[in-house]
Parts: C-alpha cells; structure tokens; sequence
C-alpha cells in the first residue's frame, strides 16, 4: 500500500539545469498536486490536475511545468533552475466528494 | 482570495499541559477545515477535519470545532506529551456551493512548530 510516492528525496542542482520531480499514487485518485513548502510561509500551491490530461496553474506557477497523462502520475518539471526554487516540493492526492488529501514524502531540491 | 491565518510559534510545553494552536480563515464560498501535521522529515497527515459549521473534528485526543461566526477553527489537546512534538498546519479547501467537496486546492496557514519537553 505505497499511497503517494515522490522521487529522488534530495536532489541538488546548479543554476539553469533542468530536472522532473516524479510523483506517482496508486489509489486511483483523479485530484493531483503538487505544493512547495518555504520557512515562515507554509504550504503553497504550484499546479495541479482534476484528472489526466487537465492541468491548471496555482498560487506560484512560475517556473514550473506540469502534465497528466495517465491518472497515476504527475510529474513536476523544471526547465531552468534558479536558487529561489529551493525549497522542499510535496506532492498530494486525493478524490472529489472525500476531503481528504494524501501527501508524499517530499523532495528536498537546492538550487545553487 | 482565500487564507488562513495560524498562530506562530513555536510552542514550547511541558508533557501533560493544555495545548491550544489558534487559526482563523477567510474564505468566499463552503469551506472545509482541516488540521495536519508533519512529524520530523516526513510528510504531511491529516489530523482532523471539519466540513460544515459547527462539526468538531477529533483525533488522537485533539479536537477543534468549526466556528463560522468568529471564523476559527483553533486546535486543541487537554494533555500533549512528547510524541506530539510535530509541525501543525491549519488549512482549508474552499467550494463553490455546500455539496460540491474538492480539496485539490488547499491553502495551508504557515505552521506552528510544537515542542513538548518532558
């Protein structure tokens, strides 16, 4: 029963290369996303998906690209890191009418 | 838009005594309220919930009421001890209209680091 799982864990880049986050569920969720958590600031949204092959943007899209095309997977790309995109990334799921959202592990990224 | 405003920290207590994190919110439309917690290096669970006014959510001893006339949804535990040293998020999950849930879309307070020193 893996739930939400989220790789690589740690992950270090240099300024301007690109990585995905991967993020895979395994309990048939349609909702999908993805959220950055920063000191003093909690949790905030970067994009997220109602189901495979819908996306929309969140609170700090920027930066950040995002697709869906199966129900299990939704990976976070960066096209071209910058050291304000460090930060810990956790990935969530869940279903409509269940308000509960089921979260990943995270991935701890630093940007240097 | 929507927020959630949460009492900054951190806490520090003493096993046994009474732990109250505040938390109000602002929303335009049904929202549903939500306490999480992060224990050290892992993600986030859902502690307890609350979808309409006046339901109290409880879980492992906290408990936290929806109050739609003062707008909070404060978090409470008569006796903490040390395994609930922890980070707590108060979040909510707004809908257009009272039957339609989604929570794909959450907005988080900013977290309150509990201590409980023995």
């Amino acid at each position: 029963n893996a739930g939400v799982t989220q790789t690589p864990k740690f992950q270090v880049l240099k300024t301007g290369q690109s990585m995905t986050l991967q993020c895979a569920q395994d309990m048939n969720h349609e909702y999908m996303s993805w959220y950055r958590q920063d000191p003093g600031m909690g949790l905030r949204l970067i994009h997220y998906s109602v189901g495979a092959g819908i996306t929309d943007q969140g609170e700090v899209p920027n930066g950040y690209n995002v697709s869906r095309s199966t129900t299990e997977d939704f990976p976070l790309r960066l096209l071209s890191a910058a050291p304000s995109q460090t930060s810990v990334y956790f990935c969530a799921s869940s279903s409509p009418g269940r308000p509960e959202a089921f979260f990943g592990q995270g991935t701890r990224l630093t940007v240097v | 838009g929507d927020s959630v405003t949460q009492m900054e920290g951190p806490v520090t207590l003493s096993e046994e005594a009474f732990l109250t994190i505040n938390c109000t919110y602002t929303a335009t439309g049904y929202p549903s309220l939500f306490w999480y917690v992060q224990y050290p290096g892992e993600g986030l669970q859902l502690l307890l919930k609350a979808t309409k006014a006046d339901d109290k959510g409880s879980n492992k001893g906290f408990e936290a009421t929806y109050r739609k006339e003062t707008t909070s949804f404060h978090l409470e535990k008569g006796s903490v001890q040390v395994s609930d040293s922890a980070v707590y998020f108060c979040a909510l999950s707004d809908q257009p209209n009272i039957s339609n849930f989604g929570n794909e879309k959450l907005t988080f307070g900013t977290g309150t680091r509990l201590t409980i020193i023995p």
